[in-house]
């Protein structure tokens, strides 16, 4: 199994320019998450997904949309970016049971200049 | 609204010993979990331990154990015997109930240092 897979690594946008983040997993996992962690920070929440067609806003959404048309991917995506959106992007998904630990992809390094 | 707060931003521990990294939370819930995260300097954020609210025992795995005190609401990781690759930022998070599902809700992190 992959596990999580995220791409790209790393990007570097022009403001007001689009891109999507890319989030696949191999494992079933109905429910899948969006953080991004700024310097010095942990992770805060900005979207989610309890499975294919079900999404829902986090702590952050403002700047990003998402869509979950198959179990298996949750794109990310950015619309007119701006430098406040500089910060690395983790993709998760886990099972929906309780002792479940979330599964990470090895995130995405997003610079806006 | 749940919170999860790690006090320590930075600690330092010799090889070969034993350190805690203090987590507090603050929830309503009755039930609830508590899981703890090392993220290395490459980046990935690698999952530890698990902690849930009715688990007779503390947490244990490897080198890894939970001290949790309910009544205090704190779940503190200990490292034991320290090794030159448990230098990384540490992060306890919590299981939060949202809309339509549940997440983790993360608090700021420990950053560890182990010296030789």
């Amino acid at each position: 199994n992959a596990g999580v897979t995220q791409t790209p690594k790393f990007r570097i946008l022009k403001i007001g320019q689009s891109m999507t983040l890319q989030c696949a997993q191999d494992m079933n996992h109905n429910y899948m998450y969006w953080y991004r962690q700024d310097p010095g920070m942990g992770l805060k929440l900005i979207y989610y997904s309890v499975g294919a067609g079900i999404t829902d806003k986090g702590e952050v959404p403002n700047g990003y949309n998402v869509s979950r048309s198959t179990t298996e991917d949750f794109p990310l995506r950015l619309e007119l970016a701006a430098p406040s959106q500089t910060s690395v992007y983790f993709c998760a998904s886990t099972l929906d049971r309780e002792r479940s630990p979330l599964h990470f992809g090895n995130g995405t390094r997003l610079t806006v200049t | 609204a749940q919170k999860i707060t790690q006090t320590q931003p930075g600690m330092f521990v010799q090889e070969k010993e034993a350190v805690t990294l203090d987590c507090t939370y603050d929830t309503s819930d009755p039930s609830y979990g508590l899981f703890w995260y090392k993220q290395p300097s490459s980046g990935e954020m690698i999952f530890l331990i698990y902690q849930g609210s009715y688990d007779q025992q503390n947490a244990t795995e490897g080198r890894y154990s939970l001290n949790f005190q309910k009544a205090r609401k704190s779940a503190n990781l200990v490292i034991s015997a320290s090794q030159l690759g448990d230098s990384a930022m540490y992060f306890c998070a919590m299981r939060e109930a949202l809309n339509s599902g549940y997440a983790l809700n993360f608090g700021k992190g420990t950053s560890l240092l182990v010296t030789p």
